[in-house]
């Protein structure tokens, strides 16, 4: 079946460094792909998505690349900001169906 | 930005108690789910709709009950509470026209 994974966190960095946060899915056919984010005591937002291969979301200063040769569509930031610190979770569209991965826990300290 | 609520925000209660987890979307959405998060963060699909008087479990199984009588609301029910089923409970929708499902702010069960 269709599923999705995410390094491990909790990432911590400091401010102003740069963040990769690395999702692989396994999947039938091309399916939409997300980011979500979850601040403390909050639901999930859309951060960003992508439709199709080489497609690029981006949003807030975050991009992701859905790569299909290397199912991958890892998070990039190039400079990560306190307010940055959050849960991400990478997801796949399943026939109007999320799948999520496990979630990746980001500390930014100043 | 995306109108759906969840109530209550956090819920303590004990053991063998009734509950109902409200949510409610104002989007017209046809589509709605709830997810369970682990303390772990994990996110488990546990039942959706499709539409009115349409309910299906999801990935996770759950002793919880779902019912869709009128497209904005979709309950959630767990006849008799246990310290298992403390969770966070999410709810989600999506419209025809929606790119994406669009999350309440959750509800956090505690059950002791």
């Amino acid at each position: 079946g269709n599923s999705v994974t995410q390094m491990e966190g909790p990432v911590t960095l400091s401010e102003e460094a740069f963040l990769t946060i690395n999702c692989t899915y396994t999947a039938t056919g091309y399916p939409s792909l997300f980011w979500y984010v979850q601040y403390p005591g909050e639901g999930l937002q859309l951060l960003l998505k992508a439709t199709k291969a080489d497609d690029k979301g981006s949003n807030k200063g975050f991009e992701a690349t859905y790569r299909k040769e290397t199912t991958s569509f890892h998070l990039e930031k190039g400079s990560v900001q306190v307010s940055d610190s959050a849960v991400y979770f990478c997801a796949l569209d399943q026939g109007g169906k999320l799948i999520f991965g496990q979630g990746t826990e980001l500390s930014v300290k100043p | 930005e995306a109108d759906i609520y969840q109530t209550p925000r956090y819920l303590v209660i004990g053991t063998g108690k009734k509950i109902t987890l409200e949510c409610s979307q104002t989007m017209g959405h046809d589509k709605m789910y709830w997810y369970q998060q682990d303390p772990g963060m994990e996110l488990h699909l546990i039942h959706y709709s499709y539409g009115v008087n349409s309910t299906e479990k999801g990935d996770l199984s759950s002793e919880s009950t779902v019912s869709r009588i009128r497209t904005e609301h979709f309950p959630l029910t767990l006849e008799s509470a246990r310290p298992s089923h403390t969770s966070q409970y999410l709810c989600a929708s999506l419209g025809v026209r929606a790119d994406t499902q669009y999350f309440g702010p959750g509800t956090r069960l505690t059950v002791l």
